[in-house]
């Protein structure tokens, strides 16, 4: 079974507005990482954000916010304001806590933002 | 800024070619991954390393592949013999600590011909 989901294989969003970006997760483990990386044309991938499965706020990062539902089991990113140069390639990932560590990536989500 | 260093970037071999990839994690991280990167497969597990110590191979193709850190400034990913299916990109990556976020090299593309 997958462990993480991105559904959207493409988004489009205008600049200056403010995009979601889904991913579901499935795991049994009570703690748990969730993160979120950027993978621009160049190649390189680039971490943007951090939720912990205990923390009690959801994480920011500037322009960054992760919507974290516990319940439901969805980490969405949220870019606000979006520029041209968030054009990229997103990933989310999970690493569980039963001593491993090892994150595990969704396919990604490919975010073009329009002028 | 730190940075992982992995070379070379681009990589063009024939098939039945060993292929040597290697990469040097940001001093003081004290775990390294070798990623794949396909279109088909997305984001792949092959190696994982904790102080140097390998803890996760079982991504990896075990008749042609190998992962080894001879020490703490080097890893290694080692393909013999190199297959048209091997094409791909692979990323290391290190990390402080195991469970945090990870810094990735730019990559090495490979194409078997």
């Amino acid at each position: 079974a997958q462990k993480i989901t991105q559904t959207q294989p493409g988004m489009f969003v205008q600049e200056k507005e403010a995009v979601t970006l889904d991913c579901t997760y499935d795991t049994s483990d009570p703690s748990y990482g969730l993160f979120w990386y950027k993978q621009p044309s160049s190649g390189e991938m680039i971490f943007l954000i951090y939720q912990g499965s205990y923390d009690q706020q959801n994480a920011t990062e500037g322009r960054y916010s992760l919507n974290f539902q516990k319940a439901r089991k969805s980490a969405n990113l949220v870019i606000s304001a979006s520029q041209l140069g968030d054009s990229a390639m997103y990933f989310c990932a999970m690493r569980e806590g039963g001593g491993s560590y090892i994150p595990t990536f969704g396919r990604g989500t490919s975010l073009i933002v329009h002028p | 800024d730190a940075r992982v260093t992995q070379t070379p970037r681009h990589k063009v071999t024939e098939m039945g070619q060993e292929v040597t990839m290697r990469c040097q994690p940001i001093l003081g991280h004290n775990t390294v991954f070798w990623y794949r990167q396909t279109m088909m497969q997305g984001l792949e597990l092959l190696a994982y390393f904790r102080n140097r110590a390998p803890l996760d191979d079982s991504g990896m193709p075990k008749d042609r592949f190998s992962a080894e850190m001879p020490d703490a400034t080097l890893a290694t990913l080692k393909i013999q013999p190199s297959e048209p299916r091997d094409s791909a990109v692979y990323f290391c990556a290190s990390g402080y600590r195991a469970g945090e976020k990870l810094f990735f090299g730019s990559g090495t593309q490979l194409s078997v011909l």
